[in-house]
């Protein structure tokens, strides 16, 4: 059974610190991976979806690896924001559709 | 254009009522899915629609859910008896074509709180 776990629950750093989250998944036989931002009181937001031949995507300040081997991804935000702050979620799916399994999220707090 | 909408936006009922849940997903989109968030967790799954066919309700925790996309568009989650461990938040997602690349749309979500 796939589990997806991310460290730390909560995260907090001062503006313009460069930093990563991490997501690891028990199963390796994944479709994709994917990245979502959650602000609070809202649905999710896709960020980043890396593909599994792929080892990273990038989008913005915001950069994906994966590394299923290891059964691991990266998300590494650069020169982070106050406006970064909010809840990010990995997540795998379980069969080739939209049915994800979500990691717990880590909580980010950037400071002014 | 518009995004999923989730109505409504919070819902509070007593303990044995009869709730539902209302989604309408982005036009076009033929995948519609369910989910639930308790508070410091990550969603989890609880129904997939294809077009108008739950094609898997493998995550509805008990018979007294259930859900229904009657015409392939808007879908409806019903809870029956509710039970103060019911209280979370509903999210609903859909997208253009089900399959795992294809990029869900959330909604804000249905707080639910059962007391």
């Amino acid at each position: 059974k796939q589990e997806v776990t991310q460290i730390p629950a909560a995260l907090s750093v001062p503006e313009g610190e460069n930093l990563v989250l991490n997501c690891s998944f028990t199963d390796s036989a994944i479709y994709n991976l994917q990245w979502f931002r959650q602000d609070p009181g809202k649905g999710l937001t896709s960020l980043l979806l890396i593909q599994s031949s792929q080892r990273e995507q990038t989008s913005g300040r915001l950069n994906a690896s994966l590394d299923k081997s290891s059964g691991r991804s990266t998300l590494y935000i650069a020169a982070s924001q106050p406006g970064d702050s909010a809840t990010y979620l990995c997540a795998v799916p379980s069969s080739n559709t939209g049915k994800l399994i979500f990691g717990q999220g880590t909580t980010l707090q950037v400071k002014p | 254009g518009a995004g999923v909408s989730q109505t409504p936006s919070n819902k509070v009922t007593e303990k044995g009522k009869y709730v539902e849940l209302r989604c309408d997903p982005i036009s076009g989109h033929t995948a519609l899915y369910w989910y639930r968030q308790s508070l410091g967790q990550g969603p989890e799954f609880l129904i997939y629609f294809q077009g108008t066919g739950a094609a898997d309700d493998s995550g509805l925790p008990n018979d007294r859910f259930f859900a229904v996309r009657p015409e392939g568009s808007v879908s409806t989650l019903k809870i029956q008896r509710t039970e103060r461990g019911d209280s979370a938040v509903y999210l609903c997602a859909s997208s253009r074509s089900g399959q795992s690349n294809s990029p869900l749309h959330f909604g804000n979500g249905t707080r639910l709180t059962v007391t």
